[in-house]
């Protein structure tokens, strides 16, 4: 069974500062997705991570995967208040559909 | 706007009532998916549609039946829920199998009541 761990679950930053958000899954996967989700919002898609090595940017976010380690992170830089979102990593498996997603971080900026 | 479009937006609904959720894409992707969100909890995947065929259901009660009658749309038929089944389901669709590097696009999503 396809399981996804995200951490942290919880995470509160200072504007300005940087900080990481962990996504690890447990079988052999090489489509990772982050979303973004706002209260009481949809999902929005941030970034697809297709290959082991990939890595995306946009903003003061930055996408890796290292599907070797089966490993993703999201790299927060000088973060801003309206970067205060929960951030899910969700894993498809291409062959079936199949879609888990993370727990989520729950990330709050303050100023 | 989302591409993905579901109807309604909210609904309340007794034990005993029947409902159906709507999902509609012209994206002409090829799967398309319902999942059910708790309160600050992830999405959990309760079916996928694959080429209009049910591909996956997740152990999901009967009181939850899917309907894909074409490429486009995407109903949820509701039928004798618990109160525990309140919550956002949230339809999605992608292109099929090898997708490229596209997600999966996600509609805004029904809030569901059950009294």
């Amino acid at each position: 069974e396809l399981k996804v761990e995200q951490n942290p679950l919880f995470l509160s930053m200072q504007e300005g500062k940087n900080y990481t958000i962990y996504c690890n899954y447990s079988t052999t996967s090489d489509r990772l997705y982050w979303y973004r989700q706002d209260p009481g919002k949809s999902l929005e898609s941030l970034f697809v991570l297709l290959s082991n090595g990939a890595v995306k940017q946009e903003g003061r976010l930055m996408a890796s995967l290292d599907t070797k380690a089966r490993l993703s992170t999201l790299h927060i830089t000088a973060a801003v208040h309206d970067l205060s979102a929960t951030y899910f990593c969700a894993v498809e498996l291409w062959w079936n559909n199949d879609m888990r997603f993370g727990a989520g971080t729950r990330l709050t900026v303050k100023p | 706007d989302t591409e993905v479009t579901q109807t309604p937006k909210h609904l309340v609904m007794g034990m005993t009532n029947k409902k159906s959720l709507k999902c509609e894409q012209h994206m002409g992707h090829r799967a398309m998916y319902w999942y059910k969100q708790k309160a600050k909890k992830p999405p959990e995947l309760m079916f996928v549609y694959s080429y209009e065929k049910l591909s996956i259901n997740e152990s999901v009660p009967s009181r939850f039946s899917p309907e894909c009658p074409n490429s486009s749309l995407l109903n949820l038929h509701l039928h004798a829920l618990q109160p525990e089944d309140s919550a956002l389901y949230l339809c999605a669709s992608s292109p099929e199998g090898q997708g490229g590097n596209q997600p999966q696009h996600f509609g805004d999503g029904t809030r569901l009541s059950i009294l």
